[in-house]
Parts: structure tokens; sequence; C-alpha cells
């Protein structure tokens, strides 16, 4: 069964450092969302992505998040600068066209900043 | 903005036994999504039901059914003969038409004790 999967599983890095976490969604969707999930709290919509550009952001997507789908496969999340707030779990999702409405999602990737 | 509530944040139930797990949200849209997904240990979200809000008749997926009140806007969900394995975090989501992210609630972490 198709999955979207994710990359790394967990990541540490340091304050101030560049994190760059992937996705490879579903082959044959075209949305493609990141999410956050900060420890026992709620999951929280940061990014869509569509025909090559962001469909929609959150306030929490500053100018330190960026995302691209460099090669028509991955889809990756960037943040420049780590801050400890940062440290969350990042959830990627897809879904094949909107009218279906159900996201498919990865398992995370764990990101701590020290 | 839409918001989604879940006032239980923690839940148990013996296993084989019924359970039923709250939901209520706000918006002003008429046709939208709502959603239930289960998130384990092993962290990722799986979707257990969904509900078109046009649709009156209550959404069933083998042991989990929802119960849909539009005007109320609650939208809970029932697990019925709970199995070890439903042990996890339930999120209870809302999506409006269109590319719209999902909004999720706080989470209910049901434990099936044996």
């Amino acid at each position: 069964e198709p999955e979207v999967t994710q990359t790394p599983s967990h990541q540490v890095t340091q304050m101030g450092q560049e994190v760059i976490l992937r996705c490879v969604p579903i082959s044959n969707h075209l949305y493609f969302y990141w999410y956050r999930q900060i420890l026992g709290q709620k999951v929280e919509f940061l990014v869509s992505f569509y025909n090559n550009e962001i469909s929609e952001k959150s306030e929490i997507f500053d100018d330190q998040f960026s995302v691209e789908r460099p090669d028509g496969s991955n889809f990756t999340l960037k943040i420049r600068s780590t801050k400890l707030e940062d440290s969350a779990m990042y959830f990627c999702a897809s879904r094949r066209q909107v009218l279906t409405g159900e996201l498919f999602f990865g398992e995370g990737s764990r990101l701590t900043v020290l | 903005a839409q918001t989604v509530t879940q006032s239980q944040p923690e839940m148990s139930v013996q296993e084989a036994e019924t359970v039923t797990l709250s939901c209520t949200y706000d918006t002003s849209e008429n046709n939208y999504y709502l959603f239930w997904y289960k998130q384990p240990p092993s962290r990722q979200m799986i979707l257990v039901i969904r509900q078109e809000a046009y649709k009156q008749q209550n959404a069933t997926e083998n042991r989990f059914s929802v119960n849909f009140q539009k005007a109320a806007k609650s939208f809970s969900l029932k697990i019925s003969d709970s199995q070890l394995g439903d042990t996890a975090m339930y999120f209870c989501a809302f999506m409006k038409e269109g590319n719209t992210p999902l909004v999720f609630g706080k989470g209910t972490r049901l434990s099936v004790i044996a």
C-alpha cells in the first residue's frame, strides 16, 4: 500500500543550525502539507503546497521556514536557523485531490533543538 | 476561524466495552468534512472515519461509528468492542471544502485495559 515516507525519523540539532526535513508523498498525489506537533499539544498546520507553489501558510510559517519540491518526488521543509521552540514532531501529508478530503500522513520527523 | 474542541484529554475503557469520544467544532461553513484520526505510539496518524457535512447519515467503519449532529456542531466517535490495539491518541479534525488545511482538536488519549 502506498504511503508517505519521511526522513529523518529523529534529528537533534543545535540552536541556530539549518535543518531540512524530507518527505516523499504518495506518487500520484498533487497536494502536499506540513504539520507540526509540539509534545503534548495539538497538531498545527504549517503550510500547503500545490502546483509548485505555496497555497496557504499559517502564522507559524515565518521567514525561517521554506518548502520546495526539488525533483518531483521529494517535498522538503527547511528551517534556516532553528530555535528551541521549533522542537516538535513534523508531519508531512499528501492527498490526490481536494474533493476526497482525506490526507495521508507520514510517520513524522522528530526535531530536537538544543 | 474554525476551532475544534475535544473536552476529554484522557479516557480509558475495558477491553470489549464501548467508549465514546467527544468532539465539538465551530464554523460558519455549510459544507465541510469531519475526521477522526488515530495516532498510536508508532506516531503515524491514521484515518479512522470521515463524515461529509451534507450527508445526514452517520458514517460507520466496522467497530467505529460517529454521531454527527450538524445543528449542535458535534461529532462524537463511538468505538465498539474495544481492542487493545485501539490504544492511541485520537484527534478530531475539521476541513472546509477545497484545498484547505485540516484543523485539529487537542486530542483524547484512549487506553484500552485488558
